[in-house]
């Protein structure tokens, strides 16, 4: 069965710091898609960052970038100069061609003033 | 192109009465998914539908929930005899037809909250 994994339920940075956020994933499958997802007080769903499993190159937007190491099932997701506006809950997921999108459990992530 | 809308955004019930969560995917997708949040937890998938067809319900519970996806109108996630263990964030997404190899992007709407009190 495919899992993912966020080692840190919360997480704290001073505002225009850089944070990394862990994400680790189990599958068998060799072509997915990973996630990153911001889930702010409002509870909508917002896609950060999307990566292609095939793709070699990490996938960046703007402030945001990720370490994908595909190897070591690794995909986690930095933010660059944090902004007060960051402060959600984010969660990391995966997707195969089964479509259900699969999530981790989330890290709260606190941008301070 | 409006996005993903859900409706109710928020919804109490009284434990033993029904809910009913309405979707209406993005214009122009034929996919809809439908994930619950728990507190304090992630989203976990529910059910895929089609028009007119369950495609995966692995993520239903066996009983009180059913999902349908009418050839006109909205995708309909139905709970019966609500017990306060229902209460939770359900988000629907939906997507696009699907081509070969890697599924496509799925598009989340606002979320209904239900609480059952």
């Amino acid at each position: 069965a495919q899992t993912v994994t966020q080692s840190q339920p919360e997480m704290s940075v001073q505002e225009a710091e850089t944070v990394t956020l862990s994400c680790t994933y189990d599958t068998s499958e060799n072509n997915y898609y990973l996630f990153w997802y911001k889930q702010p007080p409002s509870r909508q769903m917002i896609l950060v960052i999307r990566q292609e499993a095939y793709k070699q190159q990490n996938a960046t937007e703007n402030r945001f970038s990720v370490n994908f190491q595909k190897a070591a099932k690794s995909f986690s997701l930095k933010i660059s100069d944090s902004q007060l506006g960051d402060t959600a809950m984010y969660f990391c997921a995966f997707q195969n061609r089964d479509d259900k999108i699969i999530f981790g459990k989330g890290t709260r992530l606190h941008i301070l003033p | 192109n409006a996005g993903v809308m859900q409706n109710p955004r928020h919804l109490v019930r009284r434990r033993g009465q029904e809910a009913r969560l309405r979707c209406s995917p993005m214009k122009g997708h034929s996919h809809v998914y439908w994930y619950r949040q728990l507190p304090e937890e992630g989203l976990k998938f529910m059910v895929y539908l089609q028009k007119e067809n369950i495609i995966d319900e692995s993520g239903m519970p066996k009983e009180r929930f059913s999902a349908e996806f009418p050839k006109e109108g909205p995708s309909i996630l139905r709970i019966q005899q609500v017990v306060r263990g229902d209460s939770a964030a359900y988000f629907c997404a939906s997507s696009p037809l699907l081509g070969q190899g890697l599924p496509y992007e799925q598009y989340f709407g606002p979320g209904t909250r239900l609480t059952v009190t």
